[in-house]
């Protein structure tokens, strides 16, 4: 069965700092895989997503991930992180052939000191 | 000019009441779904409709039942709530082809008294 795993619950980084975030998938075949963001109250948005070709994508924000087969891996980063950035991150995976339903990782809440 | 729409935002409600949540989608998307995300934030499917037609249904409690009078329109109506549906509830759409990205409404946050 898929599952995502991102490992770190909570991260605090400053801001213009770089940024990681760390994301596991557990999948047979090459899995359709996303990174959403959520603000308070509000609903998920894209950042990015990959499905194959280039392994570095990249997306809205200044965000960028890079998918690694070998370490079944899909790490999110941003060169310098803005305060508006504070959030949370979810790092998703699907299936060929049903890429509607999503699986969801527990979630990385992102704070951004001044 | 909100692509996903959900309403009411908040519904807090007493134990063994009827309620229901309402979606709508101006984007001219073929499926719609319904995520639950509980209270550690965990998102979790419930449905998918695809020209409302019933495509994806998870492990759902038979309380819930939702309907698609049309396709952009995905509504869903809880019998008889217990605490353990306190949550926030997500709808979503998407074009329906392969990897189209999911677009969400803002979250219906459901509390059972």
């Amino acid at each position: 069965a898929q599952s995502v795993t991102q490992p770190d619950i909570h991260i605090t980084v400053s801001e213009g700092a770089s940024l990681e975030l760390r994301c596991n998938y557990s999948y047979g075949a090459t899995p359709y895989l996303f990174w959403y963001v959520q603000s308070p109250g509000q609903g998920l948005q894209l950042l990015l997503k990959y499905f194959s070709g280039d392994t570095l994508v990249q997306g809205i924000k200044g965000f960028e991930a890079e998918f690694k087969r070998s370490q079944s891996s899909f790490n999110l980063r941003k060169p310098s992180v803005h305060w508006s950035d504070a959030a949370e991150y979810f790092c998703a995976v699907a299936r060929s052939g049903n890429t509607g339903k999503l699986i969801f990782g527990q979630g990385t809440t992102l704070q951004v000191k001044p | 000019d909100t692509a996903v729409s959900q309403t009411p935002k908040y519904l807090v409600t007493q134990m063994g009441n009827d309620k229901s949540i309402k979606c709508e989608q101006n984007l001219g998307h073929d499926t719609m779904y319904w995520y639950k995300q509980d209270s550690k934030k965990f998102l979790k499917i419930m449905f998918s409709y695809n020209n409302k037609e019933l495509i994806i249904n998870e492990t759902v409690p038979n309380r819930f039942s939702p309907k698609s009078p049309d396709k952009a329109h995905l509504n869903l109506h809880i019998n008889s709530l217990e605490l353990g549906d306190s949550a926030v509830y997500f709808c979503a759409s998407s074009q329906g082809g392969e990897g189209s990205p999911l677009h969400f409404g803002n979250g219906t946050r459901l509390t059972v008294t």
